[in-house]
């Protein structure tokens, strides 16, 4: 069956380091992957999507990697800040739907 | 403009009755989804709407769930004989046109089933 795996446990960096985040999947071949970011109480918020045939993404400290190959998707923040602090969700979507399939999400945890 | 909207944000109710929750996406999105996440868990697919197009319903875990989007705009989901199972977070999100475009989402409506 299709999974989507990102590490359960919370990542927990200091301030000014670079915080990665994996997602992995199985039995699955997504047309595009997106990332998104969610505060307690609130609903997620859209940070960046990459499509298969990219292999690197970047939007300001968040940079994205997608390997097919692999099936795995690493996010990245550089210079984290303790507002980066959040659940970081990824999810994907095959071809012809636009319905996502979310992963559980990774807490990340920026202390000063 | 306005983001999604979701009501009630909050919603207690015993075992058994029926409950509505309603969406109002952003203006002039054709796609709206809706979604459940229980406690410490991811999104879960309940279904998708876009444009005049039947909607995807995959995801709706029994006949016991339901949605309905009139004029292309506001979302009904209704939950019949609600469970004790059926408590989570339910979240809707809408998204301009189809293909590669970011979901917006509400805050969501929790849900406790007593």
């Amino acid at each position: 069956s299709q999974k989507i795996e990102q590490n359960s446990e919370a990542l927990n960096i200091q301030e000014g380091k670079t915080a990665t985040l994996t997602c992995n999947y199985t039995n699955y071949s997504p047309a595009y992957l997106q990332w998104y970011r969610q505060d307690p109480g609130r609903g997620p918020v859209f940070l960046l999507l990459i499509r298969e045939n990219e292999k690197e993404k970047r939007k300001e400290r968040l940079k994205v990697t997608f390997d097919t190959t692999l099936k795995q998707s690493l996010f990245h923040i550089t210079a984290s800040q303790p507002a980066d602090s959040a659940t970081y969700l990824c999810a994907l979507a095959s071809y012809n739907t636009d319905k996502l399939i979310f992963g559980t999400g990774t807490r990340l945890q920026v202390f000063p | 403009g306005a983001g999604v909207s979701q009501s009630p944000s909050n919603k207690v109710t015993e075992k058994g009755k029926d409950v509505e929750l309603r969406c109002d996406p952003i203006s002039g999105h054709t796609a709206l989804y809706w979604y459940r996440q229980s406690l410490g868990q991811g999104l879960e697919f309940l279904i998708y709407f876009q444009g005049n197009s039947a909607p995807d319903k995959s995801g709706l875990p029994s006949d016991r769930f339901s949605a309905e989007r009139t004029g292309g705009s506001v979302s009904t989901l209704t939950i019949q004989r609600t469970q004790q199972e059926d408590s989570a977070v339910y979240l809707c999100a809408s998204s301009p046109q189809t293909g590669e475009r970011a979901q917006h989402f509400g805050d969501g409506t929790r849900l406790s089933i007593l």
